[in-house]
């Protein structure tokens, strides 16, 4: 059974830094592309990151480029999310999400996702 | 960017009945060289994280009732369900796959008349 576990999340100040982990089973890790997808309260999906599966590419979206920082280690199962200068508007669940289709090149669609973790950005 | 808009944004279907939502990209997301639609659907319940429903425009998930079903091509694509059951009570999303960033629509929130 495939399991995506979340932590890290929690209440920071505008301007500081958290760092997001996602602990994957289930599944052979190193064979496929992850990425984190958060969700403000209430409002809709929005991708954030993505990761190769040998990490020789990552994509951001505009909205966090060059803020956030996506990586992974294999030989954990493990994929993290940096995330420095944070902002009121980064406040969301964050899911960490596995990428359909093995040894993809690029974003594809999502087969599973973790159960999330919020992260509130408020002074 | 690719835009994708789906309509409507709410929909109230009595038990039994079809519901059908709408989901239109602004960039085709047909892929001539493979014949594929880069184009999925989830299902979000209150309280969950999102499911993937079917992909590649028409192919559903292992598991995912028979009454879920995907159609359209290009720009213009359509989740149906057949008949309505309670626990089909959700947010539902498209996304497409064609090109960076992937992108989803707003969601349509389907509930019971």
């Amino acid at each position: 059974e495939v399991q995506l576990v979340e932590s890290g999340g929690g209440l920071v100040q505008p301007g500081r830094s958290l760092r997001l982990s996602c602990a994957a089973s289930g599944f052979t890790f190193d064979d496929y592309a992850m990425h984190w997808v958060r969700q403000a309260p209430g409002k809709g999906l929005e991708w954030v990151s993505g990761i190769s599966w040998k990490s020789d590419w990552t994509e951001y979206a505009d909205s966090v480029k060059g803020r956030f920082t996506i990586s992974r280690d294999n030989a954990k199962n493990s994929l993290y999310l940096q995330m420095n200068s944070l902002r009121v508007e980064d406040t969301a669940f964050y899911y960490c999400v596995k990428d359909g289709l093995s040894l993809a090149g690029r974003p594809e669609y999502f087969d599973y996702w973790g159960q999330g973790t919020l992260v509130t950005v408020s002074s | 960017d690719i835009v994708m808009t789906q309509s409507p944004d709410s929909l109230a279907v009595s038990l039994g009945e079809r519901a059908t939502i709408n989901c239109k990209s602004s960039h085709s997301v047909f892929y001539i060289a493979n014949k594929k639609n880069y184009l999925a659907w989830y299902q979000q319940k209150p309280g969950q994280s999102p499911k993937l429903l079917i992909s590649w425009a028409s192919t559903r998930e292992s598991g995912v009732p028979d009454r879920f079903s995907g159609s359209g091509s290009g720009t213009d694509f359509t989740l149906t369900i057949s008949s309505l059951q309670a626990e089909d009570v959700a947010v539902y999303y498209c996304q497409q796959y064609d090109s960076t960033p992937p992108t989803f629509g707003q969601g349509t929130k389907v509930e019971i008349k």
